[in-house]
This record gives structure tokens, C-alpha cells and sequence, in this order.
């Protein structure tokens, strides 16, 4: 079955950490997103990338990297830089055709700082 | 900029009741608009979608239909169940140079008792 996966399902992070959250898609999409959702809020974009070896900062970049080395693979580093690592974050993507309106979704990965 | 609003909630609701979940939005362009659904520790779901005025768009029983003059997009639902328990997000999307981004309203909770 074609989809979105992210690992792991919970993570834990010390302060002052680097941590890097997975998601891995064969939906053959071109274009992957990174969201981040907090209580009560909508989702925030963090990156995007269109192509492979090319990304974007969406709204909420800062204290977060990206690659995009395959075009199945978007990998997203909280680093020891962002304030408020603690959320649950989407990995997202998007194809063209008869998905051309449509972003699927991963299952996510709840980030929690220790 | 481009931006959602939708109801605060939780809405609780008996088994068979009526619903409706009102969306706003405000767009630069003319975008497509959705509605997904998160339910616990998942990701999210598309319900449903509209790209053009006028358009109803239907699943599992629920309705949206967009409505340019008032630049709205309420979902409804004539029966809930149990099982519609969820977080219910409205989002609209532009076609730009920067790609498919999604634009997400803060999310309303469903809470459907018996």
C-alpha cells in the first residue's frame, strides 16, 4: 500500500539535543512538508521542498533543518536551537494528477523535551 | 495574508444530532478548500474538498460546499455517531510559485456522546 510513514511514534529529547524525526513516503510525490501542531492550534509549516536537493522555510523554520537527498525521504532536525521543541509533528506530501489537490499525511511523531 | 477561521471548540453533540462547523477564510487568490479530520495520536485525514465555487463536497456522509460570496466552507453532517469524535481542521490551498501549501484553521473538537 502506497503512504506516509514516520518514525518513531514517540520521542524523547534531553535539552540541548539534536534530534532528527523520519518520514519516508512511496507515493512517488515530488513535494514533502513538515508541520508542526501544538494544543489548541492549527498546523504551522516548517519546510517544504518541491524537488529533490531543494527546500524552503515555511512560517516557522527557525531552530530546524532539512535534507532532501531521495525523493522519498525528507528528514527533519530539531536542533538544540529551537526554543520550544516540545509538539507533535505531520509529515505531509503532495502529487500531481488525480492528487493534484490533495496532501496526504503521515501518522506523526509526538516530540517530547526531557 | 491568506488565513482560516473556524469555530472554537469542543462541540458536544448526542448520538444523531445535527452538525455544523462553520469556516471562513480569506484568500489572496482563489483557492481549493478542505476539510480533514485528525482522530487521537493520528495524523490527518481528508474528509473532503471543493475547488471551485459552488462545488459540495461529500463523504461518509458529511456535506461542505463553497461558497464564494460569503468566502465560507461549513461542514455539516445530518446524523453524527460516536465514531465522528474528532478533531476536525478546515484548510485552503493556493497553486503559487511556492507550490501546494496549506493554510489550516486552528482545528474544532467533536465530542459525540450516546
Amino acid at each position: 500500500d502506497g503512504g506516509i510513514t514516520q518514525s518513531p511514534k514517540y520521542l524523547f529529547r534531553k535539552e540541548g539535543q539534536n534530534v532528527t524525526l523520519s518520514c519516508e513516503q512511496n507515493l512517488n510525490h515530488d513535494a514533502m512538508y513538515w508541520y508542526r501542531q501544538d494544543p489548541g492550534q492549527g498546523l504551522r509549516l516548517i519546510y517544504y521542498s518541491q524537488i529533490v536537493n531543494d527546500f524552503q522555510k515555511g512560517d516557522i523554520a527557525e531552530g530546524y533543518s532539512v535534507s532532501r537527498e531521495k525523493k522519498e525521504s525528507f528528514p527533519l532536525t530539531v536542533t538544540s536551537a529551537q526554543k520550544n521543541p516540545t509538539a507533535f509533528y505531520l509529515c505531509a506530501s503532495f502529487g500531481a494528477g488525480l492528487d493534484r489537490f490533495e496532501q496526504f499525511f503521515g501518522p506523526g511523531t509526538r516530540l517530547t523535551v526531557l | 495574508g491568506d488565513s482560516v477561521t473556524q469555530m472554537e471548540g469542543p462541540v458536544t453533540l448526542s448520538e444523531e444530532a445535527f452538525l455544523t462547523i462553520n469556516c471562513t477564510y480569506t484568500a489572496t487568490g482563489y483557492p481549493s478548500l478542505f476539510w480533514y479530520v485528525q482522530y487521537p495520536g493520528e495524523g490527518l485525514q481528508l474528509l473532503l474538498k471543493a475547488t471551485k465555487a459552488d462545488d459540495k463536497g461529500s463523504n461518509k456522509g458529511f456535506e461542505a460546499t463553497y461558497r464564494k460570496e460569503t468566502t465560507s466552507f461549513h461542514l455539516e453532517k445530518g446524523s453524527v455517531q460516536v465514531s465522528d469524535s474528532a478533531v476536525y481542521f478546515c484548510a485552503l490551498s493556493l497553486l503559487t510559485g511556492g507550490g501546494n501549501k496549506l493554510t489550516f484553521g486552528t482545528g474544532t473538537q467533536l465530542k459525540v456522546e450516546l
